[in-house]
């Protein structure tokens, strides 16, 4: 199974909005309702943030949503704040019990 | 609180051996999936290899197949990696996570594999 697209940078200001893409195909996202995203700072292991395609592990703010249409998922961040400037990484189910992970997009807050 | 503690990594030659280790607790461990993910020095992360909650199947990236083997003993909380005939490319750190329908909720702290001559 290929790796799933993900933009490699995404950026904006404190308190905007911004959202980060997610693109695989019918086998993987598309077929599936188990899309997840991480949330990784540098030198530390990924943080679980979404998982289902929209639900949060309790803890994570409200601000982190998720959503999917067809073969895409995205991750959006509201009211961002300089914590959230991190590296973002989604995973899906890929059949066979293979889980598979996009390549990662480094958020930056401006 | 939920706790997966590594050890086991460190400097290796090619073509050698390693076994990586992971403590667990604070929770039921015999009841869920546990998988091994990597990540190559600045790249991206990578399942690995998979273990069901009994022991009973294991499943593993092609790139590891027949090289690495995942086993867990349920009565000491325990998960383990070996690792044989490793690679340059095998360079990564190692994060030990627990699985939950298809996503990975907790992990640990990650242990450094560096494949070297």
């Amino acid at each position: 199974q290929s790796a799933l697209t993900q933009p490699p940078s995404a950026s904006g200001s404190p308190g905007q909005s911004v959202t980060i893409s997610c693109t695989g195909t019918s086998s993987d996202v598309g077929g599936h309702n188990y899309v997840s995203w991480y949330q990784q700072h540098p030198g530390k292991a990924p943080k679980l943030m979404i998982f289902e395609v929209n639900k949060r592990p309790s803890g994570v703010p409200d601000r982190f949503s998720g959503s999917k249409s067809a073969n895409t998922a995205s991750l959006t961040v509201s009211g961002l704040q300089a914590e959230d400037e991190a590296d973002y990484y989604c995973s899906s189910y890929a059949g066979r019990d293979t889980l598979i992970f996009g390549g990662g997009t480094k958020l930056t807050v401006l | 609180d939920v706790q997966l503690v590594e050890s086991g990594g460190g400097l290796v030659q090619p073509g050698g051996s390693l076994r990586l280790s992971c403590a667990v607790s604070g929770f039921t461990f015999s009841n869920y999936y546990m998988t091994w993910v990597r990540q190559a020095p600045g790249r991206g992360l990578e399942c690995v290899a998979k273990i069901r909650p009994d022991g009973g199947q294991a499943f593993y990236v092609d790139s590891v197949k027949g090289r690495f083997t995942i086993s867990r003993d349920n009565a000491k909380n325990s998960l383990s990696l070996h690792l044989n005939s490793l690679r340059v490319e095998d360079t990564a750190v190692y994060y030990c996570t627990r699985e939950d329908w298809w996503h990975l909720d907790w992990w640990g702290q990650g242990t450094l594999v560096t494949v070297s001559s």
